[in-house]
């Protein structure tokens, strides 16, 4: 049963700060790692999709990596600011069948 | 393009009603995968249509269905409500599923059970 966990909960940082969030899965057997954003009490925005057999992805500020062997991905936010505060989500599909598996998300405030 | 569209986007229901949400998909989009998120956990997959017919079913009682039309819109059914199903309802759509392509999701239904 594939479980995904992300680390920290919570983060707050001042703006123009690089920080990163991690995200961790057990089973390694993945098609793809998705990373979206949720604003309270919004739907999802997807942010970068990452194949099994790709390393990174970019998109603007964005780069997220993948190691799937060891089970996790890492999301980089460069030069944060106050409009990146938001609750960030990775997903991983089951392998095999056709669900997302979601970690509990990290919470992140920037403040400026 | 418009994007996901969901209706309604809240709902307040008392225990043992039924309820039906709606999800349009963008056009296109032959996948629609409905999730349930309960505050402070990510989203829990309930449901995945692809071409009118179920690929895959989560971890919910039998209280909870669902159905793809030709037009790809997808309903979510939930009999005999609980409490526990207040929650906020998402639909997800892609061209062909989850395990291949970004999953684009809709702004959500509230649901409120008392």
């Amino acid at each position: 049963k594939q479980e995904v966990t992300q680390i920290p909960a919570a983060l707050s940082v001042p703006e123009g700060e690089n920080l990163v969030l991690n995200c961790s899965f057990t089973d390694s057997a993945i098609y793809n790692l998705q990373w979206f954003r949720q604003d309270p009490g919004k739907g999802l925005t997807s942010l970068l999709l990452i194949q099994s057999s790709q390393r990174e992805q970019t998109s603007g500020r964005l780069n997220a990596s993948l190691d799937k062997s060891s089970g996790r991905s890492t999301l980089y936010i460069a030069a944060s600011q106050p409009g990146v505060s938001a609750t960030y989500l990775c997903a991983v599909d089951q392998g095999g069948s056709e669900k997302l598996v979601f970690g509990k998300g990290t919470k992140l405030t920037v403040n400026p | 393009d418009a994007g996901v569209t969901q209706s309604p986007t809240h709902l307040i229901k008392t225990r043992g009603q039924h309820v039906t949400l709606r999800c349009s998909p963008i056009s296109g989009h032959k996948s629609v995968s409905w999730y349930q998120q309960v505050l402070g956990q990510g989203p829990q997959f309930i449901f995945q249509y692809y071409e009118k017919e179920e690929r895959g079913r989560g971890n919910f009682p039998d209280r909870f269905s669902a159905r793809q039309f030709p037009n790809y819109s997808s309903e979510l059914n939930v009999n005999a409500l609980l409490l526990g199903d207040s929650a906020l309802y998402l639909c997800a759509s892609s061209k062909d599923g989850p395990t291949t392509d970004t999953q684009y999701f809709g702004p959500g239904t509230r649901l409120t059970v008392l």
